[in-house]
């Protein structure tokens, strides 16, 4: 049973430009979660998604982030128009269910905006 | 709303001794605790978890941790470090019970060095 997989697993991209970061749950958990960590601090929460739904996304930013799960396919942290203040780990987790459940996390993808 | 206190950012052992790395957190429910590790530069992964089941919870690698409501603690323990155990250390509590409260609340971390 394959882990977490994210990918890129590295990203550089200039500012103004778009990033997507992809997310494939582990095999059977339909609950995706996206968090974010800047250099030296710990992980942030950012988003939780069910399969088409977008449950919980109290910690993203008002602009230029989005994120979505489809019914196929993985899930997409989408940035607009990146800034350097964008530059960070983002790491995505899956459960088989929600609250109390375990988390397991994918290796990250390391974003770095010049 | 819940959180998490790591009290140490730092802690320096050296191989084969204890290791402590201490956690408080606040919470309006019982909550579901976790230690996660992660290596530099990879993601994490999960050392324990606790759920309201036994107090004492063992984890991967020799880890354990205890749950002490009146203390509100949940720290990490090992009796014997090894140079493998040199990472950083998250103390997680899970936010909430029922509709959309599912993320994971994360302290900052505490980094572990092991000294030959």
């Amino acid at each position: 049973n394959a882990g977490v997989m994210q990918n890129p697993r590295h990203l550089v991209r200039r500012r103004g430009q778009e990033a997507r970061l992809r997310c494939s749950p582990m095999k059977g958990h339909s609950h995706v979660y996206w968090y974010r960590q800047l250099p030296e601090e710990g992980l942030k929460f950012m988003v939780y998604l069910q399969k088409e739904n977008i449950i919980d996304e109290s910690g993203m930013p008002k602009e230029r982030f989005s994120a979505e799960f489809p019914k196929e396919g993985p899930s997409i942290l989408r940035i607009q128009q990146v800034v350097r203040g964008d530059s960070a780990a983002y790491f995505c987790a899956s459960s088989l269910r929600q609250v109390g459940e375990t988390q397991y996390f994918g290796p990250g993808t390391r974003l770095l905006v010049l | 709303a819940q959180s998490v206190t790591q009290l140490d950012s730092h802690v320096s052992v050296s191989e084969g001794t204890p290791v402590l790395l201490r956690c408080n957190y606040s919470s309006s429910y019982s909550p579901s605790l976790f230690w996660y590790v992660q290596h530099p530069n990879k993601g994490l992964q999960l050392l324990l978890k606790y759920t309201s089941a036994a107090t004492l919870v063992k984890g991967i690698n020799g880890f354990e941790a205890e749950f002490k409501k009146s203390e509100t603690s949940f720290h990490l323990t090992k009796p014997s470090a090894h140079m493998s155990d040199a990472a950083e250390y998250f103390c997680v509590v899970s936010e909430g019970y029922g509709g959309s409260q599912g993320n994971l609340i994360f302290g900052k971390g505490t980094k572990l060095s092991v000294k030959p």
